[in-house]
């Protein structure tokens, strides 16, 4: 079974203070590793994911993530963050199949002015 | 413009009515999700369709009943629902390749409020 656990429900932080956004997952297999993030009244938008290779990966808005397989972690970052990152933020694992993907219940980045 | 259109963005209903929510996707993917989105819920997977087959309903109750009449759209079908069934209702596609890293495409969801 895999699972996934953002720790942080909301992180509050301050216009163009750096971030990070904690995700943890569990999986008896190899996994490939997503954030999505939600903007209000919106949809899920695909921020980056780990497929595999480098274990940076680089996303959009400046966002990046590292995989770290010995601490099963997929932290999100971002060096200075905007108003406009103000967000729902979301980590997702998949080791079972395109429609086998779970979620982790989000963490709230609200960027302070 | 987003590749995966729901409509209605907004319903209410009654517990008696009968609706639909409908999804059309863009993107020419062969795989459409229903995805149930609650406060403080982790995102719920509700049904998956694959070249317009259904592959996994995750439990769903039978007030929730989809239909894919193709690749290309989905609709739920809701009937005599309760009001802890309000939430926001996702649709989603993504190519079914069997590749696991396929990336899934979000609608922006139907607010659905049962009174």
């Amino acid at each position: 079974a895999q699972s996934v656990t953002q720790l942080d429900s909301q992180v509050p932080v301050f216009e163009e203070a750096p971030v990070e956004l904690r995700c943890n997952y569990s999986s008896s297999v190899s996994v490939y590793l997503f954030w999505y993030v939600q903007y209000p009244n919106q949809g899920l938008q695909l921020l980056l994911k780990y497929l595999s290779g480098s274990t940076l990966v680089k996303g959009i808005n400046g966002f990046e993530a590292e995989f770290n397989k010995s601490q099963t972690s997929f932290h999100l970052r971002k060096p200075s963050v905007h108003i406009s990152d103000t967000a729902e933020y979301f980590c997702a694992v998949n080791s079972g199949g395109y429609q086998k993907v779970t979620f982790g219940t989000g963490t709230k980045l609200q960027v302070i002015p | 413009e987003t590749g995966v259109t729901q409509t209605p963005r907004h319903l209410v209903m009654g517990m008696t009515n009968k609706k639909s929510l409908k999804c059309e996707q863009h993107l020419g993917h062969n795989a459409m999700y229903w995805y149930k989105q609650s406060a403080k819920k982790p995102l719920e997977l509700m049904f998956v369709y694959n070249f317009k087959e259904q592959t996994e309903n995750n439990s769903v109750p039978s007030r929730f009943s989809p239909e894919c009449p193709n690749s290309s759209h989905l609709f739920l079908h809701l009937h005599t629902l309760q009001p802890e069934d309000s939430a926001l209702y996702l649709c989603a596609s993504s190519q079914g390749t069997g590749d696991s890293g396929n990336t899934i495409y979000f609608g922006e969801g139907s607010w659905l409020t049962v009174v």
